[in-house]
């Protein structure tokens, strides 16, 4: 069994400050993991995704997340949040030849502040 | 835009009536979902196709069935719609289930159940 905790339900910085987003994740099998953001009344659009490659990901838009397999934690982060980044943003698990694909977290909005 | 279309993109139905959503890909991909998004549950698989008349059930599929009789083209239906089931409904494709492989989403159909 899988699933995906994402800590904080509402996420509230200031244009130009830090961005953390918080996922854990549990899986019984090594897992591949994504982050996608969804943006008022559209569609999720993938920003980054671990593969068993590399443990840090770069992302679209300037995000990045780090898998830290000892604290199976797969957070996202940007450097300097920019008014654009306002949207929901998704944790996903999944592991390779599962047709059922993806479990998601319940989404932590993001609030950018002028 | 990953050539996924969603239809209607908005509807308003009473209860007990039938409701059928379609999706329409344009990339050949073998693999189609259908989630659901409701606020504090991220997004929720309901069914998904792993291949023309293949198909089976995720987490929340009580209530709905589906039907892909073309590679393209996979319908949700909902046999006689609650309240419960006012939610947006995304569709999403993927080619393979391999490690990692990136799932797209739909722009979404918002259903109200009155």
């Amino acid at each position: 069994a899988q699933s995906v905790t994402q800590l904080g339900s509402h996420v509230s910085v200031s244009e130009g400050a830090l961005v953390l987003l918080r996922c854990n994740y549990s899986s019984s099998v090594p897992p591949y993991l994504f982050w996608y953001v969804q943006y008022p009344n559209q569609g999720l659009q993938l920003l980054l995704k671990y593969t068993s490659a590399a443990t840090l990901v770069k992302g679209i838009n300037g995000f990045e997340a780090e898998f830290k397999k000892s604290e199976t934690s797969f957070h996202l982060t940007k450097p300097s949040a920019h008014m654009s980044d306002a949207a929901e943003y998704f944790c996903a698990v999944s592991y390779s030849g599962s047709a059922r694909q993806l479990t998601f977290g319940s989404g932590t909005q993001l609030t950018v502040l002028p | 835009d990953a050539g996924i279309t969603q239809s209607p993109r908005h509807k308003v139905t009473e209860t007990g009536t039938p409701v059928t959503l379609r999706c329409h890909q344009t990339e050949n991909h073998r693999y189609m979902y259908w989630y659901r998004q409701d606020p504090g549950h991220g997004l929720r698989l309901i069914h998904y196709s792993y291949g023309v008349k293949d198909t089976d059930k995720g987490e929340v599929s009580d209530g709905y069935s589906v039907s892909r009789s073309k590679t393209e083209d996979f319908l949700l239906t909902l046999e006689s719609a609650t309240s419960s089931q006012t939610s947006v409904y995304f569709c999403a494709i993927s080619e393979s289930i391999s490690s990692g492989n990136t799932i797209y989403f739909g722009e979404g159909s918002w259903l109200t159940v009155v």
